[in-house]
């Protein structure tokens, strides 16, 4: 079965740093990109970036640029996002995303799939509060 | 920046009746648009990509259409698992990935 499976819920100061992972389960992960999307409380979808496939090239939405870093190990078909220097608005529940085959890239664009078919597999969402 | 913008934002229907929900863009997305389903407490659910394309394992009910910056997502006899909240989302500008409000289908 297809599937991405979070780390656990995480509960941290304003300032810290946040780790979560993110393993791919019944498919090779090697071959597709991996999207962060996270959702505060009772709020919509927001996207953070995307780390390509075999590479690992990133690609962050500018609200995040000096603050997020997104890793993969594809010896265990894991991915990480950090996030740094928390606020109390980045309570939310993270979740990581299987996007796109392949890689392509253009001065504009950055990295971004060659072939994207939408965000096919979702994480189960790691749930992080912020709070002193 | 691209800013996707969904209406309603509530939709009241009665069972088994169709619900129309828009996805208007500010800019051109071409046909990069998806369509996610999302029940309480759950991860959402890709239902169509590329517009107007089903993904795996979802319902003939479900449809989508448009191209450039308009937008539609049909759900032609609504079940009573269907009244959730649907977000659409454009994938066409990078890094500018966003997705629109959501929509929350009701019961009528």
């Amino acid at each position: 079965q297809v599937q991405l499976v979070q780390s656990g819920a995480e509960v941290k100061k304003p300032g810290a740093s946040v780790n979560v992972s993110c393993k791919a389960i019944g498919y090779n992960s090697i071959m597709y990109g991996i999207s962060w999307v996270r959702q505060a409380p009772g709020q919509g979808l927001e996207w953070m970036g995307w780390t390509s496939p075999y590479n690992g090239y990133t690609n962050y939405a500018q609200k995040f640029q000096d603050r997020v870093t997104m890793t993969r190990d594809t010896s265990t078909s894991t991915a990480y996002m950090e996030l740094t220097s928390l606020r109390s608005d980045d309570t939310a529940v993270y979740y990581c995303v299987r996007e796109g085959l392949d890689w392509n890239h253009d001065v504009l664009s950055g990295y971004y799939p060659a072939q994207d078919y939408g965000m096919d597999v979702w994480g189960q969402g790691t749930t992080v509060t912020v709070s002193s | 920046e691209i800013v996707m913008t969904q209406s309603p934002a509530t939709l009241s229907v009665s069972p088994g009746e169709r619900a129309t929900l828009s996805c208007r863009a500010s800019q051109s997305v071409s046909s990069n648009v998806a369509w996610y389903q999302q029940k309480p407490g759950q991860a959402p659910r890709l239902l169509i990509y590329g517009a107007s394309t089903r993904a795996t394992g979802i319902p003939a009910r479900f449809s989508g259409s448009g191209s450039g910056t308009e937008f539609t997502l049909t759900i032609s006899s609504l079940q009573s698992e269907d009244f959730v909240v649907y977000y659409c989302q454009q994938y066409n500008k990078w890094p500018l990935l966003a997705f629109g409000g959501g929509t929350k289908v009701e019961i009528k």
